[in-house]
């Protein structure tokens, strides 16, 4: 049974680190690519990244430069860090492995 | 990076009732490999996405066939019939034949009348 579950603070001050894992349990990280998908509040989805079952990352172009994905095999964790946040980055993030989801992890940046 | 336009927002239905969401891609989703990754997700309150349909036209594992989608190129359609309460939540059109990015659809809102 594939699962994904995302971990995380709910609560980032602006301009800081947000740091994210997704713990994933019944496929293989070596096998299998897991992007990173982002929701504000009452908005639609964003995608964010991926790392390739190969260990590469691509990323939105809109958000490159803050963003970093990374994953430790040995735990098949997925890890996100993305930097300088600021109060529009307030969301829900998920991980996913199509067609499967995490339950997503709230994410508010605020003083 | 390819553009889905997803009509309606919102969507108002009777219980029972039909009802199509159109999405429309800004390049052809064909892939080179002949097929075409345009996937149909719901997001129910509270809830992460859940797969429907992908590859067009192919109903996820325990997806009722009340629901069925079609199209081709850059023009698809997600149908549902005999509307439910189940069926209440925000769908979402997804491309992933020009991946990265993926890309979704803006929403659109199905509620009831």
């Amino acid at each position: 049974q594939v699962q994904l579950k995302e971990s995380g603070p709910g609560l980032v001050q602006p301009s800081q680190t947000l740091s994210l894992t997704c713990t994933v349990s019944g496929l293989s990280l070596t096998s299998n690519s897991v992007s990173w998908i982002r929701q504000p509040p009452g908005k639609g989805l964003e995608w964010m990244g991926v790392i390739w079952s190969n260990g590469g990352t691509d990323y939105n172009s809109a958000i490159k430069s803050r963003l970093s994905i990374s994953r430790d095999t040995s735990k098949s964790q997925v890890f996100l860090k993305m930097n300088s946040l600021q109060t529009e980055d307030t969301a829900m993030y998920f991980c996913a492995r199509t067609p499967y989801w995490g339950q997503g992890v709230m994410v508010t940046v605020s003083s | 990076d390819v553009l889905m336009t997803q009509t309606p927002v919102s969507l108002p239905v009777s219980l029972g009732g039909q009802v199509s969401i159109s999405c429309r891609s800004s390049q052809s989703l064909v892939h080179s490999d002949g097929n075409t990754y345009l996937h149909w997700y719901l997001q129910k309150p509270g809830q992460s996405p859940q797969l429907l349909i992908y590859r067009v036209s192919n109903r996820f594992s325990g997806v009722p066939d009340r629901f069925s989608g079609s199209g081709s190129g850059t023009d698809f359609t997600l149908k549902i019939s005999r509307v439910e309460p189940e069926d209440l939540g925000v769908y979402y059109c997804l491309q992933s034949t020009h991946f990265p990015p993926l890309t979704f659809g803006s929403g659109t809102k199905l509620e009831i009348k």
